[in-house]
This record gives structure tokens, C-alpha cells and sequence, in this order.
């Protein structure tokens, strides 16, 4: 049975850095062709592709915003962790973390990260 | 990459068939056979039901199919039922290992 389920700070501030967790099971990341995306949605709007790790430590970012962030994983704890620097309010939003990459089969239940001071 | 283009809304009534219209561009939708479709519950997680622009994951029924003509792709629902009810999202490979999702679709059972 395959599960995600992120954790991390519900509210940060503006400026601030966001330290996301996918802990997850039913699969491995070290096997191959397995991987994980982070994507986000903010409240009332549509779903926003954000980064990808693939099992041999390969990453991805979105165009938009991979300035900002960073992508990692700790094969050992089945944890993949997304980090976004230099938070806004338009960040505000339900973070998921979901298994795939040209198309994703399960899901994480979302985190809502609020941004405001 | 701009998101892809999706109707705000469409509505049915139970038994008929919808269809919920994505288009994107040369460089996504119409370059790649990788468009896959997601329902919405409100406050729920996103479910996937169609992948690989016609492809159906185990457990989703038949009445939902998808297809793609040039830089168009679209899902359609026969049967409707009213737990269709929701918002879909569609999404294709955007290249450069990229994806890129629509702006959703508010699917109303009459």
C-alpha cells in the first residue's frame, strides 16, 4: 500500500525559508525509475507543478521557480524534502507531495503553508 | 510555461456525456503523449484518471476516456453521475523535464 504524507511549518513569514517533508511508504526511491514531485495549489486556484527527484538523486525544477527551490532526498527514511527560500504571501498555498513524474498515482494529503507576517 | 487552457466550467445532467477541453501548445500537448487528467472533491486530494493521454488507471471506471487532436486534449465523461461533481485538471510534459498543469475545470452534475 503505497502512502505520502507531508509534514512542516503551517505558517512562516515573508522572506522566510519554507522546509518541507514527504515521509512515504509502499515504495522505494532507490528503485529504479521511481520518483517524487512536489506540487502546490493555492486556495480556490489551480495546481502548480513545482520540482521532482528521481531515484538516482536526478532533480528538476520548474522554469518559474527554480531559483528558490531545492529538491533532496534521504533514501534510508523514505523522506524526500522540498525547500522554497524567501517566502511570499502569493506562496500561500496546499503543498502535495505525489509519486511520479509524467503522470502521479498517488498522493499525499497536502499541507497548507500560510505566508503572512 | 504558461498554464494550459481549460473551460471554467461545464455541467451535465446525469446520463448525458461532458467533455472538458486542455489545450496547450506545440510545445507541450501537441509535441508529447503524456497529458493525464485529475478529479478534485472539494477539500480532498487530487485522484488521477486518465494518464498517458488515454490511458485509464485500475479502479477508474470506463465512462471517463481521453483523447488529443493536434494541441488539444480533452476528457470525456458519458454517464454522467452526480459523484463526478468536481473540478479536473489536466497536465502535460512540458519538455525539458517540466510539467504543466490547466487552470480547471468546475464540472456541475444538474
Amino acid at each position: 500500500q503505497v502512502t505520502l504524507k507531508e509534514s512542516g511549518r503551517a505558517l512562516v513569514k515573508p522572506t522566510e525559508t519554507l522546509t518541507l517533508t514527504c515521509t512515504f511508504s509502499g515504495f522505494s526511491l532507490s528503485t529504479s525509475g521511481m520518483r517524487v514531485s512536489w506540487i502546490r495549489q493555492p486556495p480556490g486556484k489551480a495546481l502548480e507543478w513545482l520540482a521532482r527527484i528521481d531515484w538516482e538523486d536526478d532533480k528538476y525544477y520548474s522554469t518559474s521557480l527554480k531559483t528558490r527551490l531545492t529538491i533532496s532526498k534521504d533514501t534510508s527514511k523514505d523522506q524526500v524534502f522540498l525547500t522554497m527560500t524567501n517566502m511570499d504571501p502569493v506562496d500561500t498555498a496546499t503543498y502535495y507531495c505525489a509519486r511520479g513524474y509524467l503522470y502521479f498515482d498517488y498522493w499525499g494529503q497536502g499541507t497548507l503553508v500560510t505566508v503572512s507576517s | 510555461q504558461s498554464a494550459l487552457t481549460q473551460p471554467r466550467s461545464v455541467s451535465g445532467s446525469p446520463g448525458q456525456s461532458v467533455t472538458i477541453s486542455c489545450t496547450g501548445t506545440s510545445s507541450d500537448v501537441g509535441n508529447y503523449n503524456y497529458v493525464s487528467w485529475y478529479q478534485q472533491h472539494p477539500g480532498k486530494t487530487p485522484k488521477l484518471m486518465i494518464y498517458d493521454v488515454s490511458r485509464r488507471p485500475s479502479g477508474v471506471p470506463d465512462r471517463f476516456s481521453g483523447s488529443k487532436s493536434v494541441n488539444t486534449a480533452s476528457l470525456t465523461i458519458s454517464g454522467l453521475q452526480a459523484e463526478d461533481e468536481g473540478d479536473y485538471y489536466c497536465c502535460s510534459y512540458a519538455g525539458s523535464y517540466t510539467l504543466v498543469f490547466g487552470g480547471g475545470t468546475k464540472l456541475t452534475v444538474l
